[in-house]
């Protein structure tokens, strides 16, 4: 598509339950990212595919939290056992890695989780 | 440790007027700066970056200033519109970092009509 898509764009669910959040990035992008903004808060990063490379996990908050890109193209994060302090906006985003340096990325709309 | 702050959290100016966002950070690594705007249920847009090898970048009514010895940005709008109005959101990275971007906590902006 034109444009990074993410879904659900909105998710309740009771503490507990695990989640998955998904991302579909803009094609020929190589780079996926994942943020999250908590309320009032900036967007804190996750995690980060690049390519083929092991995936950049050092923002994940706590083992509860994971996350696949299959095929180098979309990615789904998955939060288990959710709790409260869960809820934010979480954000994806893509982009193309050039060699002359770093490209702005491109974020999709984000999914909105609120843990009741 | 928050090395991106936006210590102002909220910005009001006139139409027609100019809008100042600063940014500061810590880490001296960083060597590419980025401003997104970002409007609410939507995600942040790319508005305009800056590399440490310069210290002013310029597009249209948008300005970002760089000054590494302070290790401070700024981004200035001017004339700002009440289409501004929105979340802006400073960031910083560096090549080592794999584009990995990090964050300031956003200044909200108000341009009254």
């Amino acid at each position: 598509g034109a444009g990074v898509s993410q879904s659900p764009s909105n998710k309740v669910t009771e503490k507990g339950k695990d989640v998955e959040l998904r991302c579909d990035p803009i094609s020929g992008h190589t780079a996926l990212y994942w943020y999250r903004q908590s309320l009032g808060q900036g967007l804190e990063f996750l995690i980060y595919f690049q390519g083929n490379s092991a995936p950049d996990k050092s923002g994940l908050p706590s083992d509860r939290f994971s996350a696949e890109r299959t095929g180098g193209s979309v990615s789904t994060l998955t939060i288990q056992r959710t709790q409260q302090e869960d809820s934010a906006v979480y954000l994806c985003a893509s982009s193309l890695i050039s060699t002359g340096g770093v490209g702005g990325y491109t974020f999709g709309s984000g999914t909105r989780l609120t843990v009741v | 440790d928050q090395q991106v702050k936006q210590n102002s959290p909220s910005l009001s100016v006139q139409e027609g007027r100019i809008s100042i966002l600063n940014c500061d950070y810590t880490n001296s690594m960083f060597d590419y700066f980025l401003w997104y705007k970002k409007y609410p249920a939507e995600g942040p847009t790319f508005l305009i970056s800056i590399s440490s090898i310069k210290d002013k970048n310029e597009d249209g009514r948008f300005t970002v200033f760089l000054n590494k010895s302070a290790k401070h940005l700024s981004l200035h709008i001017v004339p700002s519109q009440p289409g501004d109005s929105a979340v802006y959101f400073c960031a910083a990275t560096y090549k080592a970092a794999g584009n990995k971007l990090t964050f300031g906590g956003g200044t909200r902006v108000l341009v009254k009509p």
